[in-house]
């Protein structure tokens, strides 16, 4: 079946660059979704990409997606203290199919 | 952008009460919603998927008795949970896929049953 792996942790310096890794195992995935949690709060989108992306950047946000290894990473540069939050992976097949989530990262940011 | 809304984002309540949540999608319409759940220091699972017009199907593991799926308009779907326990305490969360676009979620509903 469909699953989505990441560490689960990460811990940076503030100022430095954060990068957050995730694999996937279906190929027919579509779409591929960064969301951010904070505690006790709900699911904000950081960014997707479609599957025939190869990046995508948004500001301090660039999402890397090697198709072939089912890898996607997010860079998030000069990481910043509001930046300590869990980041989930998740993908999708077509827009109505559910996501399927990683378990998260929670990266913490050291001032 | 689309808006999922979801209602209400926090409630208690007893033990043996049941408990109703509401997700509209408030400019599109959507025939299929997802419900998910999150435990503490868990992911996101799928629950279930909420189809207009007809039943719901749950994921395994699911009870259907329990967790009511109610789909009566294109853009309102309401998961309620019946004789709550403090083991339903999670956080709750819907979303609709918009056609053509990607998926919107609800802002969630953290439940504690005490």
């Amino acid at each position: 079946g469909e699953d989505v792996e990441q560490s689960l942790f990460l811990s940076v310096r503030e100022g430095d660059s954060s990068v957050i890794n995730c694999t996937y195992t279906d190929s027919s995935s579509t779409y591929l979704y960064w969301y951010k949690q904070e505690p006790g709060a709900g699911l904000q989108l950081l960014t997707y990409i479609f599957s025939n992306m190869d990046m995508k950047q948004d500001q301090r946000l660039t999402v890397l997606l090697n198709k072939k290894d089912k890898h996607l990473s997010l860079r998030i540069a000069d990481t910043q203290t509001g930046d300590s939050a869990i980041y989930f992976c998740a993908e999708c097949v077509s827009g109505n199919t559910p996501l399927v989530f990683g378990k998260g990262t929670r990266l913490s940011v050291i001032a | 952008g689309a808006v999922v809304s979801q209602h209400p984002s926090r409630v208690i309540c007893k033990s043996g009460t049941s408990v109703k949540i509401e997700c509209r999608s408030l400019d599109f319409q959507a025939t299929t919603m997802f419900w998910y759940r999150q435990f503490p220091k868990q992911s996101l699972m799928l629950m279930a998927t909420s189809n207009e017009g007809s039943k719901a199907t749950y994921e395994q593991g699911v009870e259907k008795d329990k967790f009511l799926i109610n789909h009566a308009s294109l853009t309102l779907s309401t998961l309620t949970v019946t004789s709550a326990h403090p083991e339903d305490s999670s956080f709750y969360i819907c979303s609709a896929p918009k056609q053509g676009e990607r998926a919107f979620f609800g802002q969630g509903t953290r439940l504690t049953v005490v």
